[in-house]
């Protein structure tokens, strides 16, 4: 719901330009990553996940990067729409049991 | 297909009060779970229910309780509301094996006055 956004990082892209969200792991042995997206008053919805072994992985419009280097993801979303608007946040998966979530980032799409 | 599904949406309390969230999944998963969410923190982890007749704590316990009914009903309850336990508390299941990816149900904003 509201209180969800409050305190969150906040990205404000205009409609049909990329948007790119950031996000910084802490684990470097975790297993697997997944992005999810929440809507305003829903819960968390699966978007996108990438294994440790990968770089980089494509859905329907997004993209997910992955660094090990410097233990950092990010998610892409091509030609961003009205409806991309949500909270996206990351986790992080160690040992297939460990789940830890990050923060978030508020996506707002300027008509 | 409803998935999983939270009963109420909304609840408000007085300290000391105590009352009972209500989870039900219909996807045949053996594992849920219960998390709270907080504004700046990301979501953090109540209990857990590896499967039926099972239930381990999570990062923050404490003040909780919860009961596996059945392999599709998974419940939180608080016995004593306290305003530090003001939030927004998401139920969720998972396929076996596990691979971190959750499905959650729509949420109970909880106020404890």
């Amino acid at each position: 719901g509201e209180s969800v956004g409050l305190h969150l990082p906040t990205l404000s892209v205009q409609e049909g330009d990329n948007s790119i969200i950031n996000c910084a792991y802490s684990n470097s042995a975790s297993d697997y990553f997944i992005w999810y997206k929440q809507e305003s008053g829903k819960g968390p919805q699966f978007i996108i996940d990438i294994r440790s072994n990968m770089d980089k992985r494509q859905g329907q419009r997004v993209t997910v990067l992955l660094n090990k280097t410097v233990k950092h993801l990010s998610l892409q979303i091509a030609a961003t729409q009205p409806g991309d608007s949500a909270v996206y946040f990351c986790a992080e998966i160690y040992s297939y049991q460990k789940v830890t979530f990050g923060i978030g980032t508020k996506l707002q799409v300027i008509p | 297909n409803a998935g999983v599904t939270q009963t109420p949406k909304f609840q408000v309390l007085k300290t000391g009060q105590s009352m009972t969230l209500q989870c039900a999944q219909d996807m045949n998963h053996n594992s849920m779970y219960w998390y709270r969410q907080d504004p700046g923190m990301g979501l953090r982890l109540i209990y857990y229910s590896a499967s039926e007749g099972t239930t381990d704590k999570g990062e923050v316990p404490n003040g909780y309780n919860v009961s596996r009914l059945n392999k599709r009903e998974f419940s939180l309850r608080l016995e004593s509301a306290a305003p530090s336990q003001t939030s927004v508390y998401f139920c969720a299941s998972s396929e076996q094996p596990f691979t971190g990816k959750l499905f959650f149900g729509s949420g109970t904003q909880l106020s404890v006055l």
